[in-house]
């Protein structure tokens, strides 16, 4: 069965500080990984996309990777900032749409000043 | 730019009653998306759409009706409310592949 799995749950930092996301996938046959992030009340925001080929891509702060081979990616969020409090989703595409999309269940991350 | 607007935000219904969700987008999209989000649970697709005239199930249809008559305005229908109906749908939309764009969501309870 085609599965994405996050961990930590949920996760409280102090401001300024790093940490790193995970997300554990079982989809098959896989075309590419997103992150997402999704504030309290508010819809999903894209953060990245990595295909198959992209093992690390950065969008400021964050920086996600991805080891197709052993189904596996992270997000790292660095100096972390009070805005960062959110959600942040993993989410894999079975094939090269939007219409087979595997979402996990989010890492709730609250930063603490 | 609005993007994609979502109404009402929230709504209480009592079950057996119908109500429909409204999602407009303003990026002349083609592709859109009806979604429901339960605690602790990833995100479900529920129809989706590939242009005006066009709208396909998706993993969690029952229940749910759409039409999509314009590129903009993709409603969605819940004819009979259940308490199992009770979630936060968020309408998305794409130009195909690209990442999706979403609203700020309905918030639904079915009581």
């Amino acid at each position: 069965k085609n599965q994405v799995e996050q961990s930590p749950q949920s996760l409280i930092i102090l401001e300024g500080k790093n940490c790193t996301l995970q997300c554990n996938y079982t989809v098959s046959p896989f075309s590419n990984l997103r992150w997402y992030k999704q504030d309290t009340g508010r819809g999903p925001v894209s953060l990245t996309i990595m295909t198959f080929s992209e093992n690390t891509k950065s969008n400021g702060r964050y920086t996600a990777t991805l080891d197709a081979d052993t189904k596996q990616s992270s997000l790292h969020i660095t100096a972390s900032q009070l805005s960062d409090s959110a959600s942040y989703i993993c989410v894999v595409s079975a094939e090269d749409s939007n219409y087979q999309l595997i979402w996990g269940a989010g890492t709730k991350l609250i930063i603490k000043p | 730019n609005a993007g994609v607007t979502q109404t009402p935000k929230f709504r209480i219904l009592k079950i057996g009653q119908s109500m429909t969700l409204q999602c407009t987008q303003d990026m002349n999209h083609n592709y859109m998306y009806w979604y429901r989000q339960d605690p602790g649970m990833g995100l479900k697709l529920i129809y989706y759409s590939v242009g005006a005239g066009i709208t396909d199930k998706g993993e969690v249809p029952n229940g749910y009706n759409v039409s999509r008559s314009t590129t903009e305005d993709f409603p969605l229908r819940l004819e009979l409310a259940a308490p199992s109906q009770t979630s936060v749908y968020f309408c998305a939309s794409s130009q195909q592949v690209t990442p999706l764009h979403f609203g700020n969501g309905t918030r639904l309870t079915v009581t």
